[in-house]
């Protein structure tokens, strides 16, 4: 069935450096991405909708220069953490709208922590 | 903004029992969604639900679209152990954005 991959799956940075977690839709194309960060017992909260070939949406609270989005091909989405700080650790999830189902995948997530 | 409430907030349950959760909005969903997320791992799709009033079974699972398109209740007979996990209603607006519940913290005591 289709899969969406996170890489990677886990990662511990220093504070003040920035961290760049993939988003890959591995057997159809995603036009559509979205990015969704969870924090320890609590829910998934939508960051921000990845459009290829187009410039990200950002949720309301959401720092679009602190969290960079690329979305560059019809399998690959990229968010950035620049400068990041403790408080930014994190579950970050991605899921891909297949384009021509319409279905949603999940990603497996990517746990950022950083000291 | 949209709000979803997802209750219980916790279960813990023996073997064998049924348990039901459901989800409420204040504005209406076109499309409901029933996530199980384990530790560590992403959310995975149970069941999805299209129409009002739909009611959908994937083996020991059941969901039900509410008629007001602003609720949603899953249900899981005869429980094992491995239902064991955090369980999250979604609802899918027209953007293609989902909103997500509080989640539900399922034990299960063999």
């Amino acid at each position: 069935g289709a899969v969406v991959s996170q890489h990677p799956s886990r990662v511990i940075c220093k504070s003040g450096t920035s961290v760049k977690i993939e988003c890959r839709s591995l057997d159809f194309q995603a036009t559509t991405m979205f990015w969704y960060r969870q924090f320890p017992k609590q829910s998934l909260m939508l960051m921000a909708t990845s459009n290829e070939g187009s410039k990200a949406t950002y949720e309301q609270g959401v720092e679009k220069d602190k969290f960079l989005i690329n979305h560059a091909s019809l399998t690959l989405s990229t968010l950035t953490v620049t400068s990041a700080h403790p408080e930014d650790s994190s579950f970050y999830i991605c899921s891909a709208r297949d384009v021509n189902t319409g279905e949603l995948f999940f990603g497996e997530g990517s746990r950022l922590t950083v000291l | 903004g949209q709000q979803l409430n997802q209750s219980p907030q916790s279960m813990f349950i023996q073997e064998g029992e049924d348990v039901s959760m459901n989800c409420t909005s204040s504005s209406i969903f076109n499309t409901w969604l029933w996530y199980k997320q384990d530790p560590g791992e992403g959310p995975v799709l149970l069941i999805a639900l299209y129409k009002a009033g739909e009611l959908t079974s994937n083996g020991r699972l059941t969901a039900q679209f509410g008629i007001t398109r602003k609720d949603s209740f899953l249900n899981i007979s005869a429980s094992i152990p491995s239902d064991v996990g955090i369980y999250f209603c979604a609802g899918c607006s027209n953007t293609g954005k989902l909103i997500f519940g509080q989640g539900t913290t399922l034990q299960v005591k063999p």
